[in-house]
């Protein structure tokens, strides 16, 4: 168990250019997570996948924010044209989530990314 | 919106027990709390969880007062490495998925 993998651990961009995240969950984890989380505050969900399949997405903060998880494992979090007050921690979780013995529906994070938009 | 309310800071003296108290008046029957925190530059790390029992892991002890409208995360022997912000989270159900519900958290300062 080498735990949740996040990369790149810092970004700096400038303000219009797109930024991919990528995250790699404990491997036999079901469920994925994105979260973020400003100075000073708690992580706010923005999207999870059941495997492949992305089951909400609504808590995304706009159209500038996608996410995939093409194969069940890695998942990478877009942002296009990015703002200033896109700066922030992207943090990704995952679990195991079901009725086997195994399963716990913990979540586990990893150190997050963090992202300053010039 | 947080389901939860923490004191925004604590002091503990390092070896004593640190207990950490939360607020969830609003908590319905079949929501869990959580506990997690987090270390400075560092992803969110599980302490603990329960619904109505009181709990105990290697890590912490986990009293959840019969009413369930408030809980206490107690940390036996406090060290300096455990200074951190303490979240106590409320896992909401929504659909077919479990939310968890973050406020802003409790910054815990151990001292020596």
């Amino acid at each position: 168990d080498t735990g949740v993998s996040q990369n790149p651990r810092h970004k700096i961009t400038k303000r219009g250019q797109n930024v991919t995240f990528r995250c790699d969950p404990i491997s036999e984890h079901n469920r994925l997570y994105w979260y973020r989380q400003t100075l000073g505050q708690g992580p706010e969900f923005l999207t999870y996948f059941q495997n492949e399949a992305q089951l909400e997405k609504s808590r995304l903060l706009s159209d500038r924010f996608s996410a995939e998880r093409p194969k069940g494992s890695f998942s990478t979090l877009e942002i296009q044209r990015t703002e200033q007050g896109d700066s922030a921690m992207y943090l990704c979780a995952s679990s195991l989530v079901g009725t086997g013995r195994l399963a716990k529906n913990i979540q586990y994070f990893g150190a997050g990314t963090r992202l300053s938009v010039l | 919106d947080a389901k939860t309310t923490q004191p925004t800071s604590m002091d503990c003296a390092e070896g004593r027990a640190a207990n950490l108290p939360c607020n969830h008046s609003t908590i319905s029957g079949n929501e869990y709390v959580y506990w997690y925190r987090q270390i400075h530059s560092q992803g969110p790390q599980y302490i603990i969880h329960g619904l109505k029992n009181n709990e105990t892991n290697e890590m912490a002890s986990l009293i959840i007062t019969e009413d369930r409208k408030s809980s206490t995360l107690i940390l036996p022997h406090a060290t300096l490495r455990d200074t951190a912000v303490y979240y106590c989270i409320v896992r909401v159900a929504t659909g077919s998925n479990y939310q968890l519900i973050w406020g802003a958290g409790t910054k815990l300062i151990i001292k020596p």
